[in-house]
């Protein structure tokens, strides 16, 4: 099973402030197949980033994935007040399939 | 874009089984596969399993080997995850999902709380 380590646990921001979250793996992910998701209290997962880079549908570009093998970053440029979530990566080529433990972001 | 719903909340007592469907629509409903995913309380997403809409060939997590049914139907645009032998550490959100490989798992059901309580 593919362990995706993520850090850190909580980064306590204020609105305009450039996010860097990592996505550590066990072991590489075939083909980048490394996806970033927001979750918000009492929603669903929303999918940002699919293929450690690709922007999904009605993302704006202030969120960006980079990374391959089995180190991944997801950058936020600018917080907005909407940005406040938890983040998690999920590795979705390898069965199991799995998700990271998440980072929290939260307002300072 | 597509949109998946999810039946209602369930509670449940040890040992009894739930069944919970993912209606699609807004989309072509064979091109993707369904994943389900649960959140137990605090805690993170959990993969569960996997059907090809197309095919229906299943993947599940050997975790749930056991004890899960994913199948769709594919007159009426759905799919269903059904667990048996519930326990109450299955409490959690069960959410379906819009899987495919390169995309990931783009839209996702709004959520179905399963309860597990004697």
């Amino acid at each position: 099973e593919i362990v995706l380590t993520q850090s850190p646990g909580t980064l306590s921001l204020s609105p305009g402030e450039r996010v860097t979250l990592s996505c550590r793996a066990s072991q590489s992910i075939h083909g980048d197949y490394l996806a970033w998701y927001q979750q918000k209290p009492g929603q669903a997962p929303r999918l940002l980033i699919f293929r450690a880079s690709s922007r999904a549908t009605g993302i704006p570009d202030r969120f960006s994935g980079s990374g391959s093998g089995t180190d991944f970053t997801l950058t936020i440029s600018k917080l907005e007040p909407e940005d406040f979530a938890v983040y998690y990566c999920q590795q979705y080529i390898t069965s199991p399939l799995t998700f990271g433990g998440g980072t929290k972001v939260e307002i300072k | 874009q597509g949109q998946l719903e999810q039946s209602g909340p369930a509670v449940k007592k040890p040992g009894a089984s739930v069944k919970v469907s993912c209606k699609a629509s807004n989309y072509t409903f064979r091109v993707y596969g369904i994943s389900w995913v649960r959140q137990a309380p605090g805690q993170g997403p959990e993969w569960m399993g996997w059907t090809s809409v197309n095919s229906g060939e299943t993947n599940y997590a050997q975790k749930f080997q056991d004890r899960v049914t994913m199948n769709v139907d594919t007159l009426t645009n759905t799919a269903y995850m059904e667990m048996r032998s519930l326990r109450s550490d299955d409490t959690a959100v069960y959410f379906c999902a819009r899987s495919s490989l390169p995309d990931g798992f783009d839209v996702w059901g709004q959520g179905t709380v399963v309860i597990v309580s004697s």
